[in-house]
């Protein structure tokens, strides 16, 4: 059973704490997206992957997030140094360019 | 750049009776729809897409959605609820230039079900 496995399911820590989020994509994936949900902003485009590359993160806070893929089978979003503002679930989906995009569990972080 | 707007919030509706959840969006380019469920602490699952041909598409668990181009909406429609209903509808829509894949979602509407 094929699925979007995002690690840690649940994470809390303090405030100027460094957070790494992981999503292993489904095996023949090549795009990859981050989605940040919040009660108040709802869901929102953090960044996306093509092949790996990185094709937009427009919606990501430059100054303390960054998105990797440092294999086609690891995706990674990093806030350094977190905040409790960043608190929300955070979203990882992958598929084929053109077809159905499918949602790991998310992993639900809580700043401090 | 796109958007969407789904104009309720929440929906309280009881079990067996037809429900509509309402979904409209803004692009200056042609695009895809989407509405995707969310139950609780669950990921997003695809309910039914509109791609191009006919503009009424079927989706799972008996869920059907309109494409209106001229009123720029994508309603979603189940003629009978069940309790099993019950959970967190979003409204979709990418660019089809831009690609399939990059969504941009609508606030959600929660979908009550009640017996």
């Amino acid at each position: 059973d094929a699925r979007v496995t995002q690690t840690p399911r649940h994470k809390v820590t303090e405030m100027g704490q460094e957070v790494t989020m992981r999503c292993q994509p489904i095996l023949g994936h090549n795009t990859v997206f981050w989605y940040r949900q919040t009660m108040m902003q709802g869901l929102e485009l953090l960044a996306y992957f093509r092949n790996r590359a990185p094709l937009d993160d427009s919606g990501m806070p430059k100054d303390r997030f960054s998105a990797e893929m440092p294999d086609a089978t690891l995706a990674t979003l990093k806030i350094q140094p977190s905040e409790p503002r960043d608190s929300a679930v955070y979203f990882c989906a992958s598929g084929v360019s053109g077809g159905e995009l499918f949602f790991g569990e998310g992993s639900r972080l809580t700043v401090l | 750049a796109q958007s969407v707007t789904q104009l309720d919030s929440q929906v309280p509706v009881f079990e067996e009776a037809p429900v509509e959840l309402r979904c409209n969006y803004s692009s200056s380019v042609s695009v895809y729809l989407f509405w995707y469920v969310q139950y609780p602490n669950q990921g997003l699952q695809l309910l039914l897409k509109y791609l191009s041909g006919s503009t009424l598409v079927k989706g799972i668990n008996g869920f059907e959605a309109e494409f209106n181009k001229s009123q720029t909406s994508f309603h979603l429609r189940k003629p009978s609820v069940h309790i099993s209903d019950t959970a967190e509808y979003f409204c979709a829509v990418s660019d089809r230039a831009g690609g399939y894949n990059k969504l941009i979602f609508g606030a959600g509407t929660r979908l009550a079900v009640h017996p």
